[in-house]
């Protein structure tokens, strides 16, 4: 159990595209999503908190217009970079919670690997 | 400035040696959590630590979680190549937010 997937696994745009990755629980019901970004090597930085049928809570220096978060029902979340230049280039994963406070885990996706040209 | 420091960063050992990895910060935990990863892959959680001295077991590995619930650590005994990894501690202030640790990059050579 607690299966979350990602779409695509690997993306290569173009610089001033958009691209969109989906997060999904497959086998339970996703009310918080969180979304990291993680540079070669480096550990995962929290971008983002999305509680389903909510706005998206950024953490300080993330662009909230830059990368568009919607959590629109409670297994999908995703995660829209617009306007995608190279130093948007990055592993991007997401994280699935239940929400509820006897629950401290959060359960990952594979990730998605983001190339910007 | 990352809320917690993990370290070593990089370790690299001979198969069957004993390693410990730290996790600390100035900041309570409500959790604790920790993680491998293989790359390209998403973390893969080990185990979840929550009371304050507690401590897990999971076969090889041993998690202590700190009497003030600031800082754990993640022991390895006999390490195996397929211990190979990086490790990651990761807390929670509160139910609905989790921050990562700098990360232990974990190389056991045969």
């Amino acid at each position: 159990g607690a299966v979350v997937s990602q779409h695509p696994s690997r993306v290569i745009c173009k610089s001033g595209t958009s691209v969109k990755i989906e997060c999904r629980s497959l086998d339970f019901q996703a009310t918080t999503m969180f979304w990291y970004r993680q540079f070669p090597k480096q550990s995962l930085m929290l971008m983002a908190t999305s509680n389903e049928g909510s706005k998206a809570t950024y953490e300080q220096g993330v662009e909230k217009d830059k990368f568009l978060i919607n959590h629109a029902s409670l297994t999908l979340s995703t995660l829209t970079v617009t306007s995608a230049h190279p130093e948007d280039s990055s592993f991007y994963i997401c994280s699935a919670s239940t929400g509820l406070e006897s629950s401290y885990e959060q359960y990952f996706g594979p990730g998605t690997r983001l190339t910007v040209t | 400035t990352q809320l917690l420091e993990q370290s070593p960063q990089f370790l690299s050992i001979q198969e069957g040696e004993n390693l410990t990895v730290y996790c600390n910060s100035s900041s309570v935990f409500s959790s604790l959590q920790w993680y491998r990863q293989e790359p390209g892959e998403g973390p893969v959680l080990l185990v979840t630590v929550v009371t304050g001295g507690e401590v897990k077991k999971l076969k090889r590995l041993t998690f202590q979680f700190g009497d003030a619930r600031k800082d754990s650590s993640l022991h390895i005994t006999a390490a195996q190549p397929g211990d190979t990894g990086l490790y990651l501690c990761a807390g929670a202030r509160n139910f609905n937010k989790f921050y990562f640790g700098s990360g232990t990059k974990l190389n056991v050579k045969p």
